[in-house]
């Protein structure tokens, strides 16, 4: 079965570059999350998007944004890098059951990004 | 606001014994959620709970929720070395789909 792919799986930055992590969701699937895992933490939610549209969002920096585009794949931008922003990057799929909830999140495999 | 408490944070454990993690949450949430990762890779899903009194079992592990006592419990039984890795349960906030996790369980299975 096809599962939510991230790319890439590994990057590397230098401080104040900038990183583009794309996430294609499950076919059907319409809503997209990212988390945020730094090492020997638990995920932090981020944003997510319904439908192309922002649905949420969580403790996500103004040094980044995202969006979900047509196709439904969705790209977090991070600009000036910081060390700290070194993590575990993961986007999440699902589909929205109405009137309400989702029919469960199947996660993508991360893409790991160290800053250095 | 919603907070996910897991205890415990570490746990070692010998090949056939049994034990039980902890999730505690703050606020009323309709679903509940239980995943198993291991260092550096994916989160997997184990168990969805749904409603209150919800049991589900997968081989060695047996997850429950307790929605008025705000508690989901995940057993296992004769655990074996294979089950070693970081347990996460995380709860739906409230009104949006967001998780919230817990700080995770890091099970260790000593021969």
């Amino acid at each position: 079965a096809a599962g939510v792919i991230q790319s890439p799986r590994h990057l590397i930055k230098e401080k104040r570059e900038t990183a583009t992590l794309k996430c294609y969701p499950i076919p059907r699937h319409d809503t997209v999350y990212w988390y945020q895992q730094g090492p020997g933490q638990d995920p932090q939610f981020l944003i997510s998007f319904y439908e192309k549209m922002q649905s949420d969002k969580g403790s996500i920096p103004d040094r980044f944004s995202a969006q979900q585009f047509s196709d439904y794949h969705s790209e977090l931008n991070m600009s000036s890098l910081e060390l700290g922003d070194s993590a575990l990057y993961f986007c999440a799929s699902s589909r929205a059951m109405y009137p309400g909830g989702n029919y469960g999140y199947t996660f993508g495999s991360g893409t790991r990004l160290t800053v250095v | 606001e919603l907070k996910v408490e897991q205890n415990p944070l570490f746990l070692s454990m010998q090949e056939g014994k049994n034990y039980t993690i902890y999730c505690n949450y703050s606020t009323t949430s309709d679903r509940l959620y239980w995943y198993r990762q291991d260092p550096g890779k994916s989160l997997e899903s184990l168990f969805v709970l749904l409603s209150n009194g919800a049991v589900k079992q997968e081989g060695r592990l047996m997850a429950s929720l307790d929605t008025k006592a705000r508690l989901s419990t995940l057993h296992i039984t004769a655990a074996v070395h294979d089950l070693s890795a970081t347990y996460f349960c995380a709860v739906e906030q409230g009104g949006s789909e967001k998780l919230v996790f817990g700080k995770g369980t890091k099970l260790t299975v000593n021969p």
